[in-house]
């Protein structure tokens, strides 16, 4: 099983629309949880850290679910400009190197 | 507004060439690391460097040497590079803060190994 697994999409939905995906952990010690944006050929830039309570900004809210051991994204009134891949980060807290990024989910706006 | 540059932004090898990737960054990081990316794969952590004149391996460090010639450079040497190698790669870094730790990443070296 893969630390960190992500549904690779592409999910494919219309201006406007609202998405979610799911991303899980296997690594119950994992501490700090974060998206990544990563647009074709480009680096990933963050786009939000996922904090325990949950969080939002603007369109974008994330969440964290412990007992699951899961984090959610989830896009409302989706813009064109959101078409990227999105990559679930997971960090144990006690090691500067235990960053796991997922493989990945692929958002595709379509008009 | 740098931030984290890297070069070359391509690059194409034969088998057994050399070649050593550079990457700087300017916003007093302590940390930083190296990636690579292949398809369906995600990021995979070669090595990393958790302060000046101090590397690690990562998950995938065969093939691979760093140098971290000061706080603002970490190098990644290919002796001979294998096809295996082809990947784009990314170099990183981040603030020594244990809990945020996020990375900002160069643009990238798109490299193919013949």
């Amino acid at each position: 099983r893969k630390e960190v697994e992500q549904d690779p999409g592409p999910f494919n939905v219309p201006e406007g629309a609202t998405v979610a995906f799911n991303c899980t952990y296997s690594n119950s010690a994992s501490q700090s949880f974060f998206w990544y944006r990563q647009d074709c050929r480009k680096e990933p830039k963050l786009l939000m850290s996922v904090y325990s309570s949950g969080n939002e900004d603007g369109r974008f809210t994330a969440q964290l679910n412990r007992a699951s051991q899961y984090i959610s994204l989830l896009i409302r009134d989706s813009k064109l400009s959101d078409s990227a891949t999105y990559l679930c980060v997971v960090k144990e807290y006690s090691s500067a190197s235990k960053i796991i990024f997922g493989s990945g989910t692929r958002l595709s706006i379509r008009p | 507004n740098a931030g984290v540059t890297q070069t070359p932004k391509f690059q194409v090898l034969k088998t057994g060439q050399s070649m050593t990737l550079q990457c700087a960054q300017d916003m007093n990081h302590n940390s930083m690391y190296w990636y690579r990316q292949d398809p369906g794969m995600g990021l995979r952590l070669i090595y990393y460097s958790a302060s000046e004149g101090t590397t690690d391996k990562g998950e995938v460090p065969n093939g691979y040497n760093v140098s971290r010639l000061n706080k603002r450079e970490f190098s990644l040497r290919l002796e001979s590079a294998a096809p295996s190698q082809t990947s784009v790669y990314f170099c990183a870094s981040s603030d020594r803060d244990r809990v945020s730790n996020i990375q900002y990443f160069g643009a990238g070296t798109r490299l193919s190994v013949l």
